[in-house]
């Protein structure tokens, strides 16, 4: 079956403006995470979906950095007033859920990689 | 503060030689899981092994082996008869489950090289 998908797969944006990834998780997963890792580092979590229940959104950086999860499928990433700073690859990943045969295994996404300009 | 520790410099490995990856953690949570990923250059996260906290024996999956000392926080990596496809960055993970949340936190990863 198809994996995580994430589009753009690139996206070069000057300093400024707005951005919007996107993610589609493996179908019936309840739980969605998106991570970020810059360059030469380990992922840095950013926010959790899980079914209907309100997200995590400890991990957000910045006010600038919100999500959104609709239907319970597709999620989409959004920075507002891009840095230089938020430069790196966002990935994706979904789970069944909480308690759920499989669980235990994050399936990731193939990741967008960011270029702030 | 640093939930995940890995702190081996970049590695050169023999092939078919055996590779320990170090890796240890910090938690007041009872209840965790431990993991370890796998990016090889092309960028993917790719899954290898789990290890839950009150799991009593050694998580194995194939050339994969999880070290896990429970008392020294520690969950380390072995990889047993390296090959080529095995260079990648190995990422050391910790779900700590008890709070309901489900994040993983990562290491900052160990660069291996197997070499011919």
């Amino acid at each position: 079956g198809a994996g995580v998908s994430q589009s753009p797969s690139n996206k070069v944006t000057e300093k400024g403006k707005d951005v919007e990834l996107r993610c589609d998780p493996i179908s019936g997963h309840t739980a969605l995470y998106w991570y970020r890792q810059s360059l030469g580092q380990g992922l840095e979590f950013l926010i959790y979906f899980q079914g209907n229940s309100a997200p995590d959104k400890s991990g957000l950086p910045s006010d600038r950095f919100s999500a959104e999860r609709t239907g319970g499928s597709v999620s989409t990433l959004t920075i507002q007033r891009t840095q230089q700073e938020d430069s790196a690859v966002y990935l994706c990943a979904s789970s069944p859920g909480p308690g759920l045969a499989g669980d235990n295994e994050q399936f990731f996404g193939p990741g967008t990689r960011l270029t702030v300009l | 503060a640093q939930k995940i520790t890995q702190t081996q410099p970049g590695m050169f490995v023999q092939e078919k030689e055996a590779v320990t990856l170090d890796c240890t953690y910090d938690t007041s949570d009872p209840s965790y899981g431990l993991f370890w990923y796998k990016q090889p250059s092309s960028g993917e996260m790719i899954f290898l092994i789990y290890q839950g906290s009150y799991d009593q024996q050694n998580a194995t999956e194939g050339r994969y082996s999880l070290n896990f000392q429970k008392a020294r926080k520690s969950a380390n990596l072995v990889i047993s008869a390296s090959q080529l496809g095995d260079s990648a960055m190995y990422f050391c993970a910790m779900r700590e489950t008890s709070y309901g949340n489900n994040r993983l936190a990562f290491g900052k990863g160990n660069q291996v090289v197997v070499i011919p």
